[in-house]
């Protein structure tokens, strides 16, 4: 099966730019999608598609993907912004489809 | 407005079954696929499976974990889908939400919208 890994933990300052990424074997060929979930919420979709932003998401929020690496990137980061953030891929083997995450990266607002 | 609106969790002992309903409006359900994710208290996230669209003829894939035990159905009469979760066991204990599903540049999906969830707990 494909595996997906996301630091655990992420830490920034407010107006500071927060990094978070997800590693796997060719993800760079991949669309990776990211979600974020406040505490007691349900997730949200922030980036999709590697680098697209759904409506209602701030510019501040932007992706990418290359290599073996996808990164969604915060900029000016707001108290609001803390969260867990989860990366999700598709792995296709050759009888079945499968939703892979990376685990969950936990941003905290210094 | 888009929304989705979970049902019918609640506690269950583990062998049984249960069937979890997902209320739909704002949208016209049968142009969608949805999506199925589940979460383990304190946990991340776990895909469950989908139902491909109208155009794809319904068509599901489950994950591994769920496979053989869990259905996803949909009714576009009412834009309701469901998640019916037979021979439970006490690892399927969790907060089902239930998403709309859009194709991402692969070709599989993304889940665009989510509803609040229903809790699940099996005991044994």
């Amino acid at each position: 099966s494909y595996v997906v890994t996301q630091s655990p933990s992420v830490s920034v300052a407010p107006g500071q730019t927060a990094r978070i990424t997800c590693g796997g074997n060719d993800i760079g060929i991949k669309s990776v999608h990211w979600y974020q979930q406040k505490s007691g919420q349900a997730p949200v979709l922030v980036v999709y598609d590697d680098s697209d932003r759904p409506s209602g998401i701030p510019e501040r929020f932007s992706g990418s993907n290359s290599g073996n690496t996808a990164t969604l990137t915060i900029n000016r980061v707001e108290a609001g912004d803390e969260a867990d953030y989860f990366c999700q891929v598709w792995h296709s083997n050759r009888d079945h489809l499968e939703v892979v995450f990376g685990g969950v990266t936990k941003l905290t607002v210094l | 407005e888009v929304q989705l609106v979970e049902s019918g969790g609640g506690l269950v002992k583990s062998g049984r079954s249960l069937r979890l309903s997902c209320t739909t409006s704002g949208f016209t359900f049968g142009d969608y696929a949805m999506s199925w994710f589940r979460q383990a208290p304190g946990k991340g996230l776990e895909w469950v499976g989908f139902i491909r669209s109208r155009a794809y003829r319904g068509a599901t894939q489950y994950a591994a974990s769920v496979r053989g035990r869990f259905t996803i159905s949909g009714d576009d009469s009412n834009s309701i889908a469901y998640l019916q979760m037979d021979s439970l066991k006490t690892e399927d204990t969790g907060l089902y939400y239930c998403t709309r599903a859009r194709r991402d540049t692969s070709g599989y999906y993304y889940s665009d919208v989510w509803g609040q969830g229903t809790l699940v707990t099996v005991s044994s």
